[in-house]
């Protein structure tokens, strides 16, 4: 069955340090996102991909950035973790707008702790 | 600017105590309503899409429902296994991003 997975599923980090967070959906959707959900915030849009070598900032993109180099992966990465960043992470996929079932699946998520 | 709001944030029903959650809308060209399914630790599990205004979906006790301005996920005889938070999600204009609300947290008890 097609999936989409995430890891790590719970990560403690320094402040300062560069952190990876990966995303593999085997859906062969093109687009791809990347949320955080805080209390009282719901879930909200950091970056996202139309496609292979396409990224697009959310509307929390300060301080993340993405890359995709193949249809499958879409990693996030924190260039210098702040405790501001301390959150639950969800990746999700969907296919593209042209056609009529483009709903989001999402991951199990990765909660980062930065301390 | 495009936004979503969701009510109550918290509700608590006692076993087939029928309800109904809310989620208002402001959004300029509606590509699409989401609800959503999350439960503690895990991801959004998709529920239903809804596209225009009188349009109605339906699985086992919950019924999606689209107006306007709003959408209700009414729940007929809900069982303690519903017990979860719903998430309603709108598609902005003509993208594939979702703006999301903070959702109804529901606990059914029995």
């Amino acid at each position: 069955d097609a999936e989409i997975t995430q890891s790590p599923r719970h990560k403690i980090t320094e402040t300062g340090r560069q952190v990876t967070l990966a995303c593999h959906q085997t859906w062969n959707h093109n687009n791809m996102f990347w949320y955080r959900q805080d209390l009282g915030h719901g879930l909200r849009l950091i970056h996202y991909s139309y496609g292979v070598q396409d990224t697009n900032k959310g509307e929390v993109s300060d301080g993340y950035s993405v890359s995709r180099s193949n249809t499958e992966d879409l990693p996030l990465t924190l260039e210098s973790a702040a405790s501001s960043q301390t959150s639950v992470y969800f990746c999700a996929s969907s296919r593209d707008l042209s056609s009529s079932y483009n709903e989001q699946f999402f991951g199990p998520g990765t909660r980062l702790t930065v301390l | 600017e495009d936004q979503v709001t969701q009510s109550p944030e918290a509700l608590r029903l006692q076993e087939g105590e029928s309800s109904s959650l809310n989620c208002s809308y402001t959004v300029s060209g509606l590509r699409g309503l989401f609800w959503y399914r999350q439960d503690p630790g895990k991801g959004p599990e998709f529920l239903f899409t809804l596209y225009s205004a009188g349009e109605e979906k339906e699985k086992e006790r919950l019924k999606a429902t689209l107006t306007k301005k709003e959408s209700f996920l009414h729940i007929t005889a809900p069982k303690p296994e519903d017990s979860a938070t719903y998430l309603c999600a709108v598609r902005v204009r003509n993208t594939d991003k979702l703006i999301f609300g903070t959702g109804t947290r529901l606990q059914v008890f029995p």
